[in-house]
């Protein structure tokens, strides 16, 4: 069973409005952390936002939030006022806490900002 | 503070000839990942180290690939023979403390690799 599941392989906002990018997990481990990476047209892959498994409030960094849903283990990640640089590659990850330093990474979500 | 460093950050070479790419991971890192991204693939765990040593090496396409780490502040990615369906951009990110959930992986910029 995939580790990591997004289920968006292409996604459309426009440009002020804010847009859900979908994640799912699997995991039989209680405790676990939930990352999102950026991968613009350059290439380079830029750590996010992160999400404890135990922590209660969902994680916010700036215009990012992650919306985490533990019961029906999801992590969505949420860009409120989109920009036209938030156009790349969304990429979810997961490290569990009994795989040690084992990532896993979803397929990813290529956002598209309209002007 | 340096993040992961690379090198080289464009590769063109024949097929056949040996490839390696180097990695530096962020001082005190003590796990390194090689992973491997193409349009047809998306991104590919290779193999991890955890405190020099290899664990996984499962994604390792082939006998063509081997990788080392001799020390925790050097890593090698090597193909030998390369093939033109080796061309993709090869990352090496590092990440630290085992069994601490909140650590992310750091990337670096990748080689971008291409195989005539």
């Amino acid at each position: 069973a995939q580790k990591i599941t997004q289920t968006q392989p292409g996604m459309f906002v426009q440009e002020k409005e804010a847009v859900t990018l979908d994640c799912t997990y699997d995991t039989s481990d209680q405790s676990y952390g939930l990352f999102w990476y950026k991968q613009p047209s350059s290439g380079e892959m830029i750590f996010l936002i992160y999400q404890g498994s135990y922590d209660e409030q969902n994680a916010t960094e700036g215009r990012y939030s992650l919306n985490f849903q533990k019961a029906r283990k999801s992590a969505n990640l949420v860009i409120s006022a989109s920009q036209l640089g938030d156009s790349a590659m969304y990429f979810c990850a997961m490290r569990e806490r009994n795989t040690g330093n084992q990532f896993y990474f979803g397929t990813g979500t290529s956002l598209t900002v309209i002007p | 503070d340096a993040g992961v460093i690379q090198s080289p950050r464009h590769e063109v070479t024949e097929m056949g000839q040996e490839v390696t790419l180097r990695c530096k991971p962020i001082s005190g890192h003590n796990s390194l990942f090689w992973y491997r991204q193409t349009m047809m693939r998306g991104l590919e765990l290779l193999i991890y180290f955890n405190n020099n040593v290899p664990i996984d090496d499962s994604g390792m396409p082939e006998d063509r690939f081997s990788a080392k780490m001799p020390n925790a502040s050097f890593s090698t990615l090597k193909i030998q023979p390369s093939e033109p369906r080796d061309s993709a951009v090869y990352f090496c990110a590092s990440t630290s403390k085992q069994g601490f959930i909140d650590q992310p992986q750091h990337f670096g910029d990748g080689t971008r690799l291409s195989i005539l």
